[in-house]
């Protein structure tokens, strides 16, 4: 148990809406990243961290942002949620001292209408 | 860029059958290598990895060689159960902090 905590862990919205998904971590990890699962696509990073305010893109950022401001969280949000980004949405941290070993939060099952 | 391809299934077996996933990657350096297992409804769990060349990760009866000529990691269990029925994740590192990459997912069933 990696200590990660996602919230909500359903959610259901409108098309046009924004969205915030929230990740916790009570390790102090300072690597955290955020990928979405679909069908037929494994797992896509969306965007990682690598500190507090310091993130960077990932191969799926398009419609996403995110935010930093304390090592234990990071925040994901859809600025005007769409229905291609209807996914299963995953948190993961990286041990540092394991190496480059990545463990992932339960995940959030987003369905925008 | 980097990329995993893996048989995505889905694969029927039936208890106590020997179990082999392909995995076969491509990569620009040195990758660190790993199986993620996910069970229904749930998030992906560590099953093995392997960091070099050779190495051999092995965890709850799977097992996987890191295979640099071939660019493989082929997850193997000689007598699957019914509870190892899920989707197996194949991914690599290659870049240090940034992300994994992943392969599509096999999902497995074991039939009693």
């Amino acid at each position: 148990d990696a200590g990660i905590t996602q919230s909500p862990r359903h959610k259901v919205t409108e098309t046009g809406t924004p969205v915030t998904l929230r990740c916790h971590q009570t390790e102090n990890h300072r690597y955290m990243y955020w990928y979405r699962q679909d069908p037929g696509h494994g797992l896509r990073l969306i965007h990682y961290s690598y500190g507090v305010k310091d993130t960077d893109k990932g191969e799926v950022s398009d419609g996403y942002s995110v935010s930093r401001s304390k090592t234990e969280d990071f925040l994901l949000t859809l600025e005007s949620a769409t229905s291609s980004q209807t996914s299963v949405y995953f948190c993961a941290i990286r041990d540092g001292g394991s190496q480059e070993t990545q463990y992932f939060g339960p995940g959030t099952r987003l369905l925008v209408l | 860029g980097d990329s995993v391809t893996q048989m995505e299934g889905p694969v029927t077996l039936s208890e106590e059958a020997f179990l082999t996933i392909n995995c076969t990657y491509t990569a620009t350096g040195y990758p660190s290598l790993f199986w993620y297992v996910q069970y229904p409804g749930e998030g992906l769990q560590l099953l093995l990895k392997a960091t070099k060349a050779d190495d051999k990760g092995s965890n709850k009866g799977f097992e996987a060689t890191y295979r640099k000529e071939t660019t493989s990691f082929h997850l193997e269990k000689g007598s699957v159960q019914v509870s190892d029925s899920a989707v197996y994740f194949c991914a690599l590192s290659d870049r240090g902090a940034d992300g994994l990459t992943f392969g599509k997912g096999t999902h497995l069933i074991i039939q009693p």
